[in-house]
């Protein structure tokens, strides 16, 4: 049984450029949530996507995106990089959109902003 | 705002020797709790949770956590560290009334001398 996934583990960008994160949930699974680790601190909610659409948004800008899929997988668009995005950016899987259920996370990206 | 407060930044302790990581959230009627574990180049692992019940409540890896509501607090404790216990340690609260979003703390290193 397959975990979290997350894909490309690592990535490099410039300032003003745009990135896509991606994320398939654990086997069984249907809420994705997104979340962004900077370095040093512990991981901050940008949003959650159950049903295919955004359900809960933390506060983050609208730069950053999502979308999930009818097969539950999700992508994180950020646009218009800056160098304060630098960050491991962690995708968790559960079930059932609202509620207290255990949250299964991936290894996460690391993206760089120069 | 609830809020998840982790006063140690990093705490070192020799191998054998008995751990206690601290949290405290601020005031919620119904705290929803969780510790993960983070080591380098991973996503987050889920040791433990409290959601109602008994207090004391046992995780894997032989950690356990007490929830304390007079204090605002769930600690996590472990009676005798081995080594590959280096890691981060972050506490976490899940905000009821919404999708499942999760207020972690700034997270414990944890360094274990030999």
């Amino acid at each position: 049984d397959a975990g979290v996934t997350q894909s490309p583990t690592h990535l490099i960008k410039t300032r003003g450029q745009q990135v896509t994160l991606r994320c398939s949930p654990k086997s069984g699974h249907d809420t994705v949530s997104w979340y962004q680790q900077a370095l040093g601190q512990g991981p901050q909610f940008i949003f959650q996507y159950y049903e295919e659409e955004e359900r809960q948004r933390g506060n983050f800008p609208d730069r950053f995106s999502g979308h999930q899929f009818p097969n539950y997988s999700s992508e994180l668009n950020v646009n218009a990089l800056l160098l304060g995005d630098s960050a491991l950016y962690l995708c968790a899987s559960s079930l059932g959109g609202g509620g207290a259920g255990e949250q299964f996370f991936g290894p996460g990206t690391r993206l760089t902003v120069l | 705002a609830q809020s998840v407060t982790q006063p140690d930044i990093h705490i070192t302790v020799s191998e054998g020797a008995s751990l206690e990581l601290r949290c405290n959230y601020s005031y919620g009627a119904t705290p929803y709790l969780f510790w993960y574990v983070q080591s380098p180049g991973q996503g987050l692992q889920l040791l433990l949770k409290y959601f109602s019940g008994d207090t004391l409540v046992q995780g894997i890896k032989g950690f356990e956590a007490e929830f304390k509501r007079s204090q605002s607090s769930f600690n996590l404790r472990k009676p005798s560290v081995h080594w590959s216990d280096a890691a981060e340690y972050f506490c976490a609260d899940f905000l009821t009334g919404s999708a499942s979003k999760i207020i972690f703390g700034s997270g414990t290193r944890l360094s274990i001398r030999p």
